[in-house]
């Protein structure tokens, strides 16, 4: 079974620039989060979404950050335009059993905003 | 807001020891994960422990609840190289089914 992938790996950008992240997650997971992890620290909910729609963007910063997940699969979150405290892992993760079963994360898109 | 707070927030100890990380929350839940994360990579599911469930096991892990208490422990028995890693505690509300991740412990094991 392949896992959640994850692109690009690493991005390093100016502030003010923007960036887009791509998570295609395990097939038929219809639950889809990105999460923002800064260095030593946990993850922390940007948005969460049950096949295409939101469930949960109350921690999304909504002036800079969009998602979205096209027809339920793939999703892309991006940034625009970027700040110097949006340096952190991206972190996609997908989930068959609905809001409480095990997630399942992709290795991560490192993002160093200059 | 970060319920799950684990404790200590490192670890180092000698290969072959035991090593024990603590989680505590603040609201009832329905469930608790841990989860490891290697360094620079995603985070792996290790075990989810329902809140009617006291103990649980896996391999060489063994996952505690104390509802009580609102409390967890994850005890890794004969540590390896392999288990250097961070490892994080998630919890899901009653009301709200939002995972929420502590700050996770930071386990070095020394050859």
């Amino acid at each position: 079974e392949a896992g959640v992938a994850q692109s690009p790996r690493y991005k390093i950008i100016e502030k003010r620039q923007s960036v887009a992240f791509w998570c295609n997650p395990i097939s038929g997971h219809a639950t889809l989060y990105w999460y923002q992890q800064i260095l030593g620290q946990g993850p922390k909910l940007l948005i969460q979404f049950q096949n295409n729609g939101v469930v949960d963007d109350s921690q999304l910063p909504k002036d800079r950050f969009s998602a979205e997940r096209l027809k339920g699969v793939d999703s892309t979150l991006k940034i625009q335009p970027a700040k110097l405290e949006d340096s952190a892992v991206y972190l996609c993760a997908s989930s068959s059993q609905g809001f409480t079963g095990e997630l399942f994360f992709g290795e991560g898109s490192r993002l160093t905003v200059l | 807001s970060q319920q799950g707070e684990e404790d200590p927030q490192a670890l180092s100890i000698q290969e072959g020891e035991n090593a024990t990380m603590n989680c505590s929350y603040k609201t009832s839940i329905n469930n608790l994960q841990w989860y490891r994360q290697n360094s620079g990579r995603g985070l792996v599911h290790l075990i989810l422990i329902r809140s009617n469930e006291r103990e649980k096991h896996s391999g060489r892990l063994r996952v505690t609840l104390d509802t009580s208490k609102k409390s967890s422990s994850l005890l890794i028995t004969a540590s390896r190289a392999a288990d250097t890693a961070s490892y994080f505690c998630a919890t899901d509300g009653r009301s709200n089914y939002q995972l929420i991740w502590g700050a996770g412990t930071k386990l070095i094991i020394k050859p």
